[in-house]
C-alpha cells in the first residue's frame, strides 16, 4: 500500500517570503499522481496543484511551485511572495495511475499547518 | 458550473442515536462520490466511494454505512453511533469525463458524539 508522510507539522513563514513545504511518498509504481490540498480555517479542502509522475516538468500554478523528485519519492511545494491568506492545512496526497477511469482514491499525508506572520 | 452541498454543517449526537449526512452535486452527471473523516489533528481517511447509483465500496469496516439513491446524491448513515465516530467529515466527487483524478470537495460536517 502506498503512504505519504509530511513530516513537519507546523511551519512559519514571514508575509512575502518563500517556504517550502516537504512530502515524501513511497509507492512501487511507476505511474501515479501527487497532490496538494490547503484547507483553510473554513476547512473546505482546495486543491493547489497536482503533478503526474510522467511529467518531468514541475508543475506550477502562479505562486505555487512543486520540487518533483520521482527517484527519491519526494514532492515538495514551493509558495513564493507568501500572503496572508495562505495561511492554512497542506496536505500532500498520492493517486495511482490504474484504473484512472474507476474511483479517484487518494492517500493523504498527515498536514502541515502553515502560518505566515507579518 | 459544478458544486457540491454537504450538510449538516455541524452535528452534536448522542451515543447510539442515528446519524444521517447528506451530500449532492450539481452541475454534472455520474460523479463518482466519496465519503472522507478526518480525525483531530490527522490527515483525511476515505470511509467509501461510489462509482454509480446503488454502488457502494466500503474502504473501511466500521459502524458506518452509505447509500446512493441518486445518481448526485451521496447519503452517510449509521443505526447507533459511537464516541469513535466523532471527526469532521467530507462528501468529494471526481468527473467521469476530464481531469477525472481531481478531487472536489465539499464543505464538511463537524460531527460530535457525546
Amino acid at each position: 500500500a502506498q503512504t505519504v508522510t509530511q513530516s513537519q507539522p507546523e511551519m512559519s513563514v514571514q508575509e512575502a517570503e518563500t517556504v517550502t513545504l516537504s512530502c515524501t511518498y513511497d509507492t512501487s509504481e511507476s505511474d501515479y499522481y501527487l497532490f496538494w490540498y490547503k484547507q483553510p480555517p473554513s476547512r473546505q479542502m482546495i486543491l493547489v496543484i497536482r503533478q503526474e509522475a510522467y511529467k518531468q516538468q514541475n508543475a506550477t500554478e502562479n505562486r505555487f511551485s512543486v520540487n518533483f523528485q520521482k527517484a527519491a519519492k519526494s514532492f515538495s511545494l514551493k509558495i513564493s511572495d507568501s500572503q496572508l491568506g495562505d495561511a492554512a492545512m497542506y496536505f500532500c496526497a498520492y493517486r495511482s495511475a490504474l484504473n484512472t477511469g474507476t474511483a479517484s482514491k487518494l492517500t493523504f499525508g498527515t498536514g502541515t499547518r502553515l502560518q505566515v506572520t507579518l | 458550473s459544478q458544486t457540491i452541498h454537504q450538510w449538516p454543517a455541524t452535528l452534536v449526537q448522542p451515543v447510539g442515536s442515528p446519524l444521517s449526512l447528506e451530500c449532492t452535486v450539481e452541475g454534472t452527471s455520474n460523479p463518482n462520490l466519496y465519503w472522507y473523516r478526518q480525525a483531530a489533528g490527522r490527515g483525511l481517511q476515505l470511509l467509501f466511494y461510489s462509482v454509480g447509483i446503488g454502488q457502494i465500496s466500503s474502504e473501511v469496516p466500521q459502524n458506518l454505512s452509505a447509500s446512493r439513491p441518486q445518481d448526485r446524491q451521496f447519503i452517510l448513515s449509521s443505526k447507533k453511533l459511537l464516541l469513535s465516530d466523532s471527526g469532521f467529515y467530507l462528501c468529494a466527487w471526481t468527473p467521469r469525463d476530464r481531469d477525472r483524478e481531481k478531487l472536489f470537495f465539499g464543505s464538511g460536517t463537524q460531527l460530535s458524539v457525546l
